[in-house]
């Protein structure tokens, strides 16, 4: 059990560019999620997916965020067009199947948008 | 939608002495799971323990152990004999339904640890 990784640790950017993060969980886990976590705030979720297939999409999850997982195992997250509000810390975490196994997180992302 | 509430941004305790961290939370569904998670400084989130809704026991896992008041809907986290590694964020989360769902994470609470 390596754990969940998460690359880059940091990014920095200028608004407007396309970045993507890379989310590998833990092996065998077929459940994949994404969070965002801002500055002084708990994680809010995006979006999750079981296999290859995507579940559930916040509203959060504008038109400019896309996130897949074309294989069922590494999922990325992409943002195009990136604005001021897109930094934070953003977060992958996976579990197995079952209803007691717990969602293990990865270190994050940080997004910051000059 | 669920909510989830933590009122206390900050807390502080000597090592050795016990504190509690509360929760309150607002659904509409009969089986779901709460957690609370640990997120230490630049480090990732950690699950500290978990309660089922339909179990009336609450959760221990050594030092650390819940109070769950389903009809209150609180549901509070009780760290005994805190050492300075338990400083860290703390969040409580909710989870709906058969498990392995999207969790809904309240605000946080810092917690310090003073030597």
């Amino acid at each position: 059990d390596t754990g969940v990784s998460q690359n880059p640790r940091h990014k920095i950017t200028k608004r407007g560019q396309n970045v993507t993060f890379r989310c590998d969980p833990i092996s065998e886990h077929n459940r994949l999620y994404w969070y965002r976590q801002t500055l002084g705030q708990g994680p809010e979720f995006l979006t999750y997916f079981q296999n290859e297939a995507q579940l559930e999409k916040s509203r959060l999850l504008s038109d400019r965020f896309s996130a897949e997982r074309p294989k069922g195992s590494f999922s990325t997250l992409e943002i195009q067009r990136t604005e001021q509000g897109d930094s934070a810390m953003y977060l992958c975490a996976s579990s197995s199947g079952g209803r007691d196994q717990p969602q293990h997180f990865g270190d994050g992302t940080r997004l910051s948008i000059l | 939608a669920q909510t989830v509430t933590q009122s206390q941004p900050e807390m502080s305790v000597q090592e050795a002495e016990t504190v509690t961290l509360s929760c309150t939370y607002d659904t509409s569904e009969s089986n779901y799971y709460l957690f609370w998670y640990k997120q230490p400084p630049s480090r990732q989130m950690i699950l500290v323990i978990r309660q089922e809704a339909y179990k009336q026991q609450n959760a221990t896992e050594n030092r650390f152990s819940v109070n769950f008041q389903k009809a209150a809907k609180s549901f509070s986290l009780k760290i005994s004999d805190s050492q300075l590694g338990d400083t860290a964020m703390y969040f409580c989360a909710f989870m709906r339904g058969l498990g392995n769902e999207k969790l809904t994470f309240g605000t946080g609470t810092r917690l310090t640890i003073i030597p």
